[in-house]
């Protein structure tokens, strides 16, 4: 069966280090990745999208990689800040059209 | 610009009533979508417009929800009747692409709907 997995716990660093969240998948053959910060009682908001031929992507201190052999994607926030605290979702463009298929989420806390 | 407008933000109804979300997606936007979100899961997608016409709406419960697009701008989502298991958030965003493609995709802050 078709299956995204992030996380399932609940990440807890200090600040100045590096988060690294995960996400799995099978049975999917996506063509782009995205990744999404969840505030509680707010939408989405997009951060990065990699697509299958890039192996990785930086934008400030984030950094998106994607092997599609181990069919995995990391997430990392490099100098992490008690403002980087959220739930992290990554999501799998499965037809090329924009159709997201979402993985359950990380919750990320930084402690100061 | 304006962000993706969405309302009510909370809705509280009785079981076997009927309700209905309203979306505004942000100006030029062709696509259009809808998402439930359930506690402790990531969204999951109902339906997406193309201007207005539906793309995808294989994971809508048609026997009781439906949603419209008219004219291409502004959605509706109705859920009628509701049972207990539609207690979620309902996220409306919206995307530039109008010729497919993946790109981002600008959520709204969702309507939280509590059945009871």
């Amino acid at each position: 069966s078709q299956k995204i997995e992030q996380n399932s716990e609940a990440l807890n660093i200090q600040e100045g280090k590096t988060a690294t969240l995960t996400c799995n998948y099978t049975n999917y053959s996506p063509a782009y990745l995205q990744w999404y910060r969840q505030d509680p009682g707010r939408g989405p908001v997009f951060l990065l999208l990699i697509r299958e031929n890039e192996k990785e992507k930086r934008k400030e201190r984030l950094k998106v990689t994607f092997d599609t052999t181990l069919k995995q994607s990391l997430f990392h926030i490099t100098a992490s800040q008690p403002a980087d605290s959220a739930t992290y979702l990554c999501a799998l463009d499965v037809n090329q059209g924009g159709k997201l298929i979402f993985g359950q989420g990380t919750e990320l806390s930084v402690k100061p | 610009e304006a962000g993706v407008a969405q309302s009510p933000r909370y809705k509280i109804i009785e079981k076997r009533q009927s309700v209905a979300f309203w979306c505004n997606p942000i100006s030029g936007h062709a696509t259009l979508y809808w998402y439930q979100q359930i506690l402790g899961q990531g969204p999951k997608l109902l339906i997406q417009f193309q201007n207005n016409g539906v793309v995808d709406d294989s994971q809508l419960p048609k026997d009781r929800f439906s949603a419209e697009r008219l004219k291409g701008v502004d959605s509706t989502l109705k859920i009628q009747p509701a049972k207990l298991e539609d207690s979620a958030v309902y996220l409306c965003a919206s995307s530039l692409e109008r010729t497919g493609g993946s790109g981002e995709q600008f959520f709204g802050p969702g309507t939280r709907l509590t059945v009871l």
